[in-house]
């Protein structure tokens, strides 16, 4: 199947300071990059659609300058939570289906692990 | 949005034990996926059902879409440790059906 690669796995930052994640698909181009968060032992909440070229769509009650998605390339999306605060600690995880569809399974990154102090 | 309720929250079986978790919603589904999330892991994508009263297997996993797609099950047979995670069901949504929408989760735990 497709692999989809994030990076960091894991990472702790001071309050206030910002944080860069990267998503990119190795062997597929993506048109279409989602973002969820998840919670310890809860379910994923999608954050927001990132769509190559265009503005990202987020979900309601997502604050977009707040977390600030780009989708330069066909392989790469990146989320950046800006000045962070503990209570965005979470587990951010970016998915990708394969191409333009908009159906069809979604292939899953490894996660990110944000821990902010 | 569309929401869909999954049951039960929690599993806890005796190895060997059939399991089955439940997904509902209140709007007919254009379709259903189901994952696989390993403790500490990523979600794995397992199947997706389309048709109304779908089913379909693998190995022993049984997958079904209800009549009305409203509602869709997973069973699994005579469970094994490595069956051990939690399972979500999702649902498409958006104007184009093109995001994907997550149930609450069934986290299943098995005694050896």
């Amino acid at each position: 199947g497709a692999v989809v690669s994030q990076h960091p796995s894991r990472v702790i930052c001071k309050s206030g300071t910002s944080v860069k994640i990267e998503c990119r698909s190795l062997d597929f181009q993506a048109t279409t990059m989602f973002w969820y968060r998840q919670f310890p032992k809860q379910s994923l909440m999608l954050m927001a659609t990132s769509n190559e070229g265009s503005k990202a769509t987020y979900e309601q009650g997502v604050e977009k300058d707040k977390f600030l998605i780009n989708h330069a390339s066909l392989t790469l999306s990146t989320l950046t939570v800006t000045s962070a605060h503990p209570e965005d600690s979470s587990f951010y995880i970016c998915s990708a289906r394969v191409g333009t569809s908009t159906t069809g399974e979604l292939f899953f990154g490894e996660g990110s692990r944000l821990t902010v102090l | 949005g569309q929401q869909v309720m999954q049951i039960p929250q929690y599993q806890h079986v005796q190895e060997g034990e059939d399991f089955t978790t439940y997904c509902n919603s209140s709007t007919t589904l254009s379709n259903i996926q189901w994952y696989k999330q390993r403790p500490g892991g990523h979600p794995v994508f397992l199947i997706q059902l389309v048709k109304s009263g779908e089913v379909k297997k693998q190995k022993r996993l049984t997958f079904q879409f209800g009549e009305a797609k409203k509602n869709s099950s997973l069973h699994i047979t005579a469970t094994q440790t490595t069956d051990v995670g939690t399972y979500f069901c999702a649902s498409a949504q958006g104007s184009s059906a093109s995001k994907i929408i997550f149930g609450s989760g069934t986290r299943l735990s098995i005694r050896p």
